[in-house]
């Protein structure tokens, strides 16, 4: 089955407490995205990667760090996270042809105390 | 800089209305048109795609692009209950990155 997942799907940590969010796809996506979704908001591109060890900013990519070592993996670090990091976070990959739609993992909610 | 507008809502109609869902963008260069649904906690799943200027239906799902206006809709006929969810309109720019809109809340009344 094609599919994005994410782990840990929910976590509860403390400031300051490194952790790592982790994405795999299986459908030899070059692209994949991780977005926060906050309510207002809307989603919003955190880091977006168009193939291995190719990587840019999105609109909010402060406080996060991304590594794209291999086209199936795209993990998602928070290196001291802070309570502004309380999110809902998606990661998404898509292929290159059309229509080219996002295809997203299930979520992470993360609570930083 | 680039944006994706749809109205917040919330959204009421009946059950058995039509639900229109709107959006406006500011990227004259954008070319595909995406419409997702998205229920409380859970992720994005896309209904609807469109690239040209006109009317594209699917089921109960009509998808309409008028380019000139820089607008996009969705229209849900036939409304249920299930349908109750944010739907988010998303478009891709001129350089390729996907922009969301911040969704509207459709709520279909029993």
């Amino acid at each position: 089955e094609a599919q994005v997942t994410q782990n840990p799907r929910y976590l509860i940590t403390v400031t300051g407490k490194k952790l790592t969010v982790t994405c795999s796809q299986n459908m030899n996506h070059e692209y994949m995205s991780w977005y926060r979704q906050d309510p207002g908001l809307g989603l919003r591109q955190i880091y977006y990667s168009m193939n291995v060890e190719v990587t840019d900013k999105g609109d909010v990519p402060e406080g996060y760090k991304v590594s794209r070592k291999e086209k199936r993996n795209f993990p998602l670090i928070l290196e001291s996270p802070s309570p502004n990091q309380t999110s809902l976070y998606f990661c998404a990959s898509r292929g290159q042809g059309a229509p080219g739609e996002l295809f997203f993992g299930e979520g992470s909610r993360l609570t930083v105390l | 800089q680039k944006e994706v507008e749809q109205n917040s809502g919330p959204l009421s109609v009946p059950e058995g209305a039509i639900a229109s869902l709107n959006c406006t963008y500011s990227d004259r260069g954008s070319q595909s048109f995406f419409w997702y649904r998205q229920y409380s906690g859970k992720s994005p799943e896309l209904i609807m795609f469109i690239y040209s200027n006109g009317d594209k239906e699917d089921g109960r799902f009509t998808a309409q692009l008028n380019k000139a206006s820089q607008y996009v809709s969705l229209l849900i006929r036939d409304s249920q209950p299930s349908d109750s969810a944010t739907y988010l309109c998303a478009v891709r720019g001129s350089q390729g990155n996907l922009i969301f809109g911040k969704g509207t809340k459709l709520s279909v009344k029993p």
